[in-house]
């Protein structure tokens, strides 16, 4: 069936480590992809997204690559700071005919950045 | 511009007793989505809205909970009764038709005792 697979928390990294959070995901078609993020008492907010193969979403610092041929949309950081501590959701768009649909969501990845 | 609003932030029922959560989504949004997180889980689907029309119900249990959107502005999700194991964090998301990005409100904690 469809589903997310992220890699399970917590990660617990010091000040400007390189953060890599993997995700696969089973899907048929060519879904679009998402990281959305959760910061401590607030609700989900995209952080990046990938539309189609290849395409590499980014933002804030972070990356992630539309991988088609191993299914996957691995989360990158190359120096995360404290700031960056939250719950780290993977997801994509079960969509119909070509219009918006549902997010599937993996169980999210919990980082804890040390100073 | 304000964001997906949701009230109440919290809510403690005890088991048994009805509970309503309320969604005012972003302003000119037509697609309005509620969704139940689990502790540690990703958020799942409930029910889906295009305006004042649910084109996907197939997660919500019908017994015990439902939705409206009159008008195809905000949105209530309601449970009637509420057990044990509806304890959870409601969200509601809203989206443009033609973006597919959702925005999220901070979400409902439901404390079942």
């Amino acid at each position: 069936g469809n589903s997310v697979t992220q890699m399970e928390g917590p990660v617990t990294l010091s000040e400007e480590a390189f953060l890599t959070i993997n995700c696969t995901y089973t899907a048929t078609g060519y879904p679009s992809l998402f990281w959305y993020v959760q910061y401590p008492g607030e609700g989900l907010q995209l952080l990046l997204k990938a539309t189609k193969a290849d395409d590499k979403g980014s933002n804030k610092g972070f990356e992630a690559t539309y991988r088609k041929e191993t299914t996957s949309f691995h989360l990158e950081k190359g120096s995360v700071q404290v700031s960056d501590s939250a719950v780290y959701f993977c997801a994509y768009d079960r969509a119909y005919g070509g219009s918006q649909g549902n997010l599937i969501f993996g169980k999210g990845t919990k980082l804890s950045v040390k100073p | 511009e304000a964001g997906v609003v949701q009230s109440p932030r919290y809510k403690i029922i005890e088991k048994k007793q009805p509970v309503a959560f309320w969604c005012n989504p972003i302003s000119g949004h037509n697609t309005l989505y509620w969704y139940l997180q689990n502790l540690g889980q990703g958020p799942e689907l409930l029910i889906r809205y295009e305006n004042e029309e649910a084109v996907d119900d197939s997660q919500l249990p019908k017994d015990r909970f439902s939705a409206e959107r009159l008008k195809g502005v905000d949105s209530t999700l309601k449970i009637q009764p509420a057990e044990l194991g509806d304890s959870a964090v409601y969200l509601c998301a809203s989206s443009l038709r033609t973006e597919n990005i959702q925005y999220f409100g901070a979400g409902t904690r439901l404390s079942v005792l």
